[in-house]
């Protein structure tokens, strides 16, 4: 089955410190990959996407992910953490659903907290 | 305009009552998704809509249907929901269905007693 993994449930980190959230994919063909992140109460918000080109991915609010093709990952990084990063993060695939359409499906997710 | 509209953004209903979700969008977006999500978890997929057919339907149970009037719309009709069914239901829109990024609204969170 094409699905994405995140073994992490949490991870912690304190402000000013680089920060990684780990992402595997599976999938068949070439990838489609996102990160979303998540506040309380609220609807997802896009960070950034790999399609094709660069395996390094710069998205919204200084995060990046990289694109490791021979590790099947696409890890999310960030070089100096904030308080205010602290959310639910999710990484997702577009994978073959029927003709017509590609089903965006998602990891589990990974809380971060970061702490001051 | 960038964003996904959704409307109401909590609700409360009995489970003999009829309610309907509304989600609106004007980015000229054809791909227009349903979405439950229960705390802590990840938004599972309930439905696709792409230039205004229904593409994919994920074996949402028949209390549960969809419509999408226009390219701009997509309603989400509840009618005899069990209190299981308490959850925010994201709706989000992508330019196509098939491999761009979708944006979501801010959900609607339901509350079944």
């Amino acid at each position: 089955a094409q699905s994405v993994a995140q073994p992490e449930d949490q991870v912690n980190v304190a402000e000013g410190n680089p920060l990684t959230v780990k992402c595997t994919y599976s999938v068949s063909g070439n990838p489609y990959l996102f990160w979303y992140v998540q506040y309380p109460n609220r609807g997802l918000q896009f960070l950034l996407k790999y399609i094709t080109g660069d395996n390094l991915v710069k998205g919204s609010y200084g995060f990046e992910a990289e694109f490791n093709k021979s590790q099947t990952s696409f890890h999310l990084k960030k070089p100096s953490a904030l308080v205010s990063d602290s959310a639910l993060y999710f990484c997702a695939v577009r994978v073959v659903s029927s003709g017509s359409a590609r089903q965006l499906t998602f990891g589990s997710g990974t809380q971060l907290t970061v702490l001051p | 305009d960038t964003e996904v509209t959704q409307t109401p953004k909590h609700l409360v209903m009995g489970m003999t009552n009829k309610k309907s979700l509304k989600c609106e969008q004007h980015m000229g977006h054809r791909a227009m998704y349903w979405y439950k999500q229960k705390a802590k978890k990840p938004p599972e997929l309930m439905f696709v809509y792409s230039y205004e057919k229904l593409s994919i339907n994920e074996s949402v149970p028949s209390r549960f249907s969809p419509e999408c009037p226009n390219s701009s719309l997509l309603n989400l009709h509840l009618h005899a929901l069990q209190p299981e069914d308490s959850a925010l239901y994201l709706c989000a829109s992508a330019p196509t269905a098939w491999n761009t990024e979708a944006f979501f609204g801010q959900g609607t969170r339901l509350t079944v007693v």
